[in-house]
């Protein structure tokens, strides 16, 4: 079984550009999270789809960040336009119920200049 | 809001036993997981434990005390492998929400 993947894997932009990421989860799990590491911090949450509907978007920092799932398969993140603050890993991870574990992709290192 | 504490960093020897600590404070509580990650790779599911009490898994074993907000988790026969971050993540208890809150993170070096 294939397991979370993500695209690109690195990602470098100038400040003021836009970038999309993408998410693809375990087939069949119907709930979709994103993450995002910043440098010497945490990984934090940003947020949940269940299929196609956002859950919770609680942690999505601004109106800059924009996320879709539409047909309640693969996923999209999309900064616009982008900040030398949005630098990190962004990482997706997914699980077939929400009292499950959750399993991450391998993440996208974007950076900023 | 919650706030998560483990060291930022331990050493043990190949072949010995170590326990990675970690501290937690919520509003709500919805159980607890250990996540184990490789430098650039995907964090891995190691462990979950939402009632009190010790879960053996393996070599790796995870415990958890709700009263003390406080978990930890136990890798025996040290291999070089196991040389990693160890992540703890608590996730809270709310309607609607299953987001997980996670610590900075352990780096673990096992060494010969």
């Amino acid at each position: 079984e294939a397991g979370v993947t993500q695209f690109p894997s690195h990602s470098v932009i100038e400040k003021g550009q836009t970038v999309t990421l993408r998410c693809d989860p375990i087939s069949g799990h119907d709930n979709l999270y994103w993450y995002r590491r910043v440098m010497g911090k945490e990984i934090k949450f940003l947020l949940h789809f269940v299929k196609e509907s956002k859950q919770d978007e609680s942690g999505m920092p601004n109106n800059r960040f924009l996320a879709e799932r539409t047909g309640g398969t693969y996923s999209t993140l999309k900064v616009q336009p982008a900040e030398l603050e949005d630098s990190g890993v962004y990482f997706c991870a997914s699980s077939q119920e929400h009292t499950y574990e959750q399993y991450f992709g391998p993440g996208t290192r974007l950076t900023v200049t | 809001g919650q706030n998560i504490d483990q060291p930022t960093e331990m050493t043990a020897t190949e072949g010995a036993i170590v326990q990675i600590n970690c501290t937690y404070q919520t509003s709500g509580f919805n159980g607890l997981f250990w996540y184990q990650q490789h430098a650039g790779e995907a964090p891995t599911f190691l462990s979950y434990n939402v009632l009190d009490g010790l879960e053996e898994k393996g070599r790796f074993s995870s415990f958890l005390s709700r009263s003390k907000g406080y978990s930890y988790l136990l890798l025996k026969e040290l291999q070089m492998k196991d040389s990693a971050s160890y992540l703890c993540a608590v996730r809270e208890a709310g309607a609607g929400s299953y987001q997980l809150t996670f610590g900075k993170g352990t780096k673990l070096s096992v060494i010969p």
